[in-house]
């Protein structure tokens, strides 16, 4: 079984300060982790993913995230906000039985305050 | 071309309306998928179809059909639809089912059941 845990269903930053979206993941198997961004009346779109390799990973748009398999975790940041960085948030967890068994969190609000 | 493209946008329908829904996608993927949203909620997976196949069907009832004429188009047939089917409708693809890349997602079709 896998699941993710999105902590903060609603975070707010002012536009330039660091954005930090936290995510816990569960799984039995080697975790395969992704971030997907869904701006307002659209669909989803990949921010980034872990699958092997570097913890550490960067993504569209200033975004990175890293992957610390002792706190089951891969949170998001970005150094400094841009107002279009507004949006929801998912992070969503695989494995090598693939998409079919992604699951997605609750999903983050992120508001940015001028 | 990287676009998962669906229609119609917007679709308002009476309970003993029939409708479809269409997907289309030209990046060669294999594997197409339908996802329900709720507002402030995570996408959950419906149906997914591997190689022009149903390969899931997360039990969902049976006033939704879906139907996949070949490996470019996803079409997801509405009938006598309930009022807590109003939602928004997302189609996604990816090269396979059993990849762990990205799923691709249109921008959905937001669908209202009077």
């Amino acid at each position: 079984a896998q699941s993710v845990t999105q902590l903060g269903s609603h975070v707010s930053v002012s536009e330039g300060a660091l954005v930090l979206l936290r995510c816990n993941y569960s799984s039995s198997v080697p975790p395969y982790l992704f971030w997907y961004v869904q701006y307002p009346n659209q669909g989803l779109q990949l921010l980034l993913k872990y699958t092997t390799g570097a913890t550490l990973v960067k993504g569209i748009n200033g975004f990175e995230a890293e992957f610390k398999k002792s706190e089951t975790s891969f949170h998001l940041t970005k150094p400094s906000a841009h107002m279009s960085d507004a949006a929801e948030y998912f992070c969503a967890v695989s494995s090598l039985f693939g998409n079919e068994k992604l699951t997605f969190g609750t999903g983050t609000r992120l508001t940015i305050i001028p | 071309d990287t676009e998962v493209t669906q229609t119609p946008k917007h679709l308002v329908m009476g309970m003993t309306n029939k409708k479809s829904l269409k997907c289309e996608q030209h990046m060669g993927h294999r594997a197409m998928y339908w996802y329900k949203q709720k507002a402030k909620k995570p996408p959950e997976l419906m149906f997914v179809y591997s190689y022009e196949k149903l390969s899931i069907n997360e039990s969902v009832p049976s006033r939704f059909s879906p139907e996949c004429p070949n490996s470019s188009l996803l079409n997801l047939h509405l009938h006598a639809l309930q009022p807590e089917d109003s939602a928004l409708y997302l189609c996604a693809s990816s090269r396979t089912s059993d990849d762990t890349g990205e799923l691709f997602f249109g921008e959905g079709s937001r669908l209202t059941v009077l």
